[in-house]
């Protein structure tokens, strides 16, 4: 079980707009910052969005992120074949055995 | 070029013990915040735990299914990260990646590096 929760998968046709959530609490992303991590099969795991909506040079504009209260999502704009991927957040939790936590991963399918 | 590089994992028996290594390059080894996270087969991503720069304390934080059995140190003077990991169980599984994940120095320049993984399979 997660801290942070994540639907299990997403889909989209190309062109198309997908967006992921990623809920939590107070002491994670209601109190630190967000970030999304993109996984190719048997590779390590791409900054995709750090600071809650910043996004790293080498990363399309197409990829954007957002987070309101304890929330945060994750949109992909011009959905292209090779977005096919796991997604994960992750924030740093400030509750009493501070830690960093991740979402449970999102499969991205590309129709 | 930015980069993290790990080895010693292999196959253990359970109740064994393992140290992993992270050699760091391109960036200042020393002033940053490392961690260890670790992806078992099919599932997640799992925080292991973090080691300050020195500058800042040089303390660390360990995830609840690991304290009191990992020990994560760091010798700079080698820009190298190590995990000790003792006391195993077929549970500590994984893929283990060293990372600079939340470092602000690196963050400051919109990045974070991850290394290319080493695994460890704990099974009799």
């Amino acid at each position: 079980q997660s801290v942070l929760t994540q639907p299990p998968s997403a889909s989209g046709t190309p062109g198309q707009r997908v967006t992921i959530s990623c809920s939590g609490s107070s002491s994670n992303i209601g109190s630190n910052y967000v970030y999304w991590y993109q996984q190719l099969p048997g590779t390590a795991p791409k900054l995709l969005i750090y600071r809650n909506n910043q996004r790293p040079s080498g990363v399309p504009d197409r990829f954007s992120g957002s987070k309101s209260g304890t929330s945060a999502s994750l949109a992909i704009s011009g959905l292209r074949s090779e977005d096919e991927a796991d997604y994960y957040c992750a924030a740093w939790d400030d509750s009493l055995s501070a830690h960093w936590v991740f979402g449970g991963g999102t499969k991205l399918t590309v129709l | 070029e930015v980069q993290l590089v790990e080895s010693g994992g292999g196959l253990v028996k359970p109740g064994g013990s393992l140290r992993l290594s992270c050699a760091a390059s391109g960036f200042t080894f020393s002033n940053a915040w490392m961690s260890w996270v670790r992806q078992a087969p099919g599932k997640g991503l799992e925080w292991v735990g973090r080691i300050k720069s020195k500058t800042d304390g040089g303390t660390t934080d360990y995830a609840a299914p690991v304290k009191g059995r990992f020990t994560i140190s760091r010798d700079d003077s080698k820009n190298t990260l190590y995990l000790q990991m003792n006391s195993l169980k077929t549970e500590d599984t994984a893929v283990y990646y060293c990372t600079t994940i939340g470092d602000d120095q690196l963050l400051n320049y919109g990045m974070d590096v991850w290394g290319q993984g080493t695994t460890v399979t704990v099974s009799s």
